[in-house]
């Protein structure tokens, strides 16, 4: 079945630490999303693409990036970890004429 | 821009009772509703989705109700099941022409039905 996997599941890391974390769908869909779970705060959007070449700042975007290396693939990097970016990271994808979001399973970070 | 309110934030019904649960956006420009369900450890997927030319969806147990006017929508789980229990998120986006804007989310609820 068509899927949308993250790597790593969990990761820990240490304050000041560059962390990528990656994203690869099977879907073929144009558009790919990361999104940020915390507690009582829901899901807040962090950066999205709607192709290769276009590239979105979303809601809380800074202290992140990210590559779009391939239509199938979107990574975001953490440049240099703080605690407070420990969360629930959601990759995500749409498909440009439809309006349902398929998520990845998520990547628990834990930043020491 | 689009902001999403949810209530409430937990919510406790019985096995068999309603539970029903509200979102409020604030630009009335947004045109698509929908509800995604989390439960514990998994990722969040759809259940149910209105769009703006619609009052009222139904899928078997769950409806989903929206007022234009009053700008709020309300997710609605008749004869509640154990396995209802799980984090639900509404949304709110614009969908202009033939593309989606981005989904705006609320703070979730969880629900946990007692047997």
């Amino acid at each position: 079945d068509a899927d949308v996997t993250q790597t790593p599941r969990n990761r820990i890391t240490k304050t000041g630490k560059r962390i990528m974390l990656e994203c690869s769908q099977t879907k073929g869909h144009d558009r790919m999303y990361w999104y940020r779970q915390d507690p009582g705060l829901g899901l807040r959007l962090i950066y999205y693409s709607f192709d290769v070449k276009d590239i979105n700042k979303g809601e809380i975007s800074d202290g992140y990036s990210v590559s779009r290396q391939a239509q199938a693939k979107f990574s975001l990097s953490l440049e240099s970890a703080i605690p407070n970016q420990t969360a629930l990271y959601f990759c995500a994808t749409s498909d440009l004429s439809k309006s349902e979001q398929f998520f990845g399973p998520g990547t628990r970070l834990t930043v020491l | 821009g689009e902001n999403v309110e949810q209530h409430p934030s937990t919510l406790s019904v019985q096995e068999g009772d309603s539970a029903v649960i509200k979102c409020t956006y604030s630009d009335s420009a947004s045109n698509y509703f929908p509800w995604y369900k989390q439960e514990l450890g998994k990722r969040p997927q759809l259940i149910i989705d209105i769009r703006s030319n619609v009052g009222e969806k139904k899928d078997q147990r769950i409806a989903v109700t929206l007022n234009k006017t009053a700008k709020h929508f309300s997710l609605h789980i008749t004869e509640t099941q154990p396995e209802d229990s799980a984090v639900y998120f509404c949304a709110a986006s614009i969908r202009l022409g033939g593309s989606q804007g981005n989904l705006i989310f609320g703070k979730g609820t969880k629900l946990s039905v007692k047997p």
